[in-house]
């Protein structure tokens, strides 16, 4: 089956770290640019970062730029993303998302929380 | 506030027509790049409903469809029935400063 499964969500407190981890099933991943999209709680879908399929290139929004890191292990079929510093405000939910005329491919997402 | 611009919402009654607007700039849409469209339901996650301005993936309806014309695209939606109530978020890529991807605010669709 074609999927895309997040995990490493959880509760940290502000300006602690956590790496999330997406594994990719039933495609050729190391073909496909990925990306890491957020949706806070109630809030619109909001484009974190993205990298290309041999890692070689990356892009990161304002919001998260020099605290996060992408990553991807295309013998493992997996993608991360590695968050520092972590702010109230990253809290949200995180999807992975292939990207191939569009976000053709989501995950279920996982969820981060920031708090005290 | 987001790059591309939505409506909050829209409504319409079973069997009606609706649109979606999704305003941008020189820097985005009116740069000619792809404008692709999502369909959120609460508590899931979003799915590619119109792709490259106005292509439908296998499985989506025929009454769904996209365009694009100058620095904004319009999703449309016929027939409206009841199981098209969520949210629709547009998506392009802008490539002022560092350059990025972009999404719409969002829009709620509801069905009266």
């Amino acid at each position: 089956e074609v999927q895309l499964v997040e995990s490493g969500g959880g509760l940290v407190q502000p300006g602690g770290s956590l790496r999330l981890s997406c594994a990719a099933s039933g495609f050729t991943f190391s073909s496909y640019w990925m990306h890491w999209v957020r949706q806070a709680p109630g809030k619109g879908l909001v484009w974190v970062s993205h990298i290309n399929n041999d890692g070689s290139s990356t892009n990161f929004a304002d919001s998260v730029k020099g605290r996060f890191i992408i990553s991807r292990d295309n013998t493992k079929n997996t993608l991360y993303l590695q968050m520092n510093s972590l702010r109230a405000e990253d809290t949200a939910v995180y999807y992975c998302g292939r990207d191939y005329s569009g976000f053709d491919l989501w995950g279920r997402g996982t969820l981060v929380t920031v708090s005290s | 506030q987001s790059v591309l611009t939505q409506p909050p919402s829209v409504s319409g009654a079973p069997g009606q027509r609706v649109t979606i607007s999704c305003t941008g700039s020189s820097s985005n849409i009116g740069a000619g790049y792809d404008v692709h469209w999502y369909q959120q339901f609460p508590g899931t996650a979003p799915t590619l409903l119109i792709y490259t301005n106005n292509n439908r993936p296998s499985g989506v309806p025929d009454r769904f469809s996209g365009s694009k014309s100058g620095t904004s695209a319009s999703l449309a939606i016929t027939g409206l029935q009841a199981e098209d109530e969520a949210d629709y978020y547009c998506q392009s890529y802008d490539s002022s400063l560092s350059g990025s991807w972009v999404f719409g605010g969002g829009t709620k669709l509801t069905v009266l």
